[in-house]
């Protein structure tokens, strides 16, 4: 079985640019939660999709917003990038009802110069 | 409120056990998750245990939960060179957020 997948693998954009990162779940998976993991600050939740609505968001500005398609995957936009998004992306997904255990992808690494 | 602390690196020796230990604050908290976190690599689920658990094995692997103290431990048995890594330790409230929230992480490294 397929694990979660994220592309691109690395992103290099410029401040004042906007980035797209995208991520597919694993096959059954309706949830899919955006967290981002930059030097210094830990692991810090983003957002959490389901059934392609928007469920929670974490402590992090408008210019953070994404979508959930009608087959579960979603994309993460970041608008007017600043220096400070320079992090690792990471993107879980899990069912949406019992453990809700999440599974991660790989990661998008998005630097911004 | 939530807040998940762990010790910021452990060494050991190749063959001897690692213990590494989280401390939590949110007593509503449901499931309480461990991942591993190889260099440039995204979050491998390692366990969990629920709540109502004490204690959870598989392999090499052993969860304990004391409740009272809101304290959680991963002990690998024999580790290995390829354990090196950094492990986290989260938890997940189920009711509302259903966000997980992180330690800071532990970065094991086992020396040969």
């Amino acid at each position: 079985e397929a694990g979660v997948t994220q592309s691109p693998t690395h992103l290099i954009k410029t401040r004042g640019q906007q980035a797209t990162l995208r991520c597919s779940p694993i096959s059954g998976h309706t949830s899919v939660y955006w967290y981002q993991q930059a030097l210094g600050l830990g692991l810090q939740f983003l957002l959490w999709y389901d059934e392609g609505e928007e469920r929670n968001r974490g402590n992090f500005p408008p210019r953070f917003s994404g979508r959930q398609f009608p087959n579960y995957s979603s994309e993460l936009n970041v608008n007017a990038l600043e220096l400070e998004d320079s992090a690792l992306y990471l993107c879980a997904s899990s069912y949406r009802t019992g453990s809700d255990t999440q599974y991660f992808g790989p990661g998008t690494r998005l630097t911004v110069l | 409120g939530e807040d998940v602390e762990q010790s910021l690196f452990l060494s050991v020796r190749e063959g001897d056990s690692s213990v590494i230990n989280c401390t939590y604050t949110d007593s509503s908290s449901t499931y309480l998750y461990w991942y591993k976190q190889e260099p440039g690599a995204g979050l491998q689920l390692l366990t969990y245990i629920f709540s109502n658990m004490d204690m959870k094995q598989d392999q090499r692997l052993t969860v304990l939960l004391n409740k009272k103290d809101k304290h959680l431990s991963l002990r690998i048995a024999d580790t290995q060179t390829g354990d090196s890594a950094i492990y986290f330790c989260a938890e997940s409230i189920k009711t509302g957020r259903r966000a997980l929230t992180f330690g800071s992480g532990t970065r094991l490294q086992v020396q040969p």
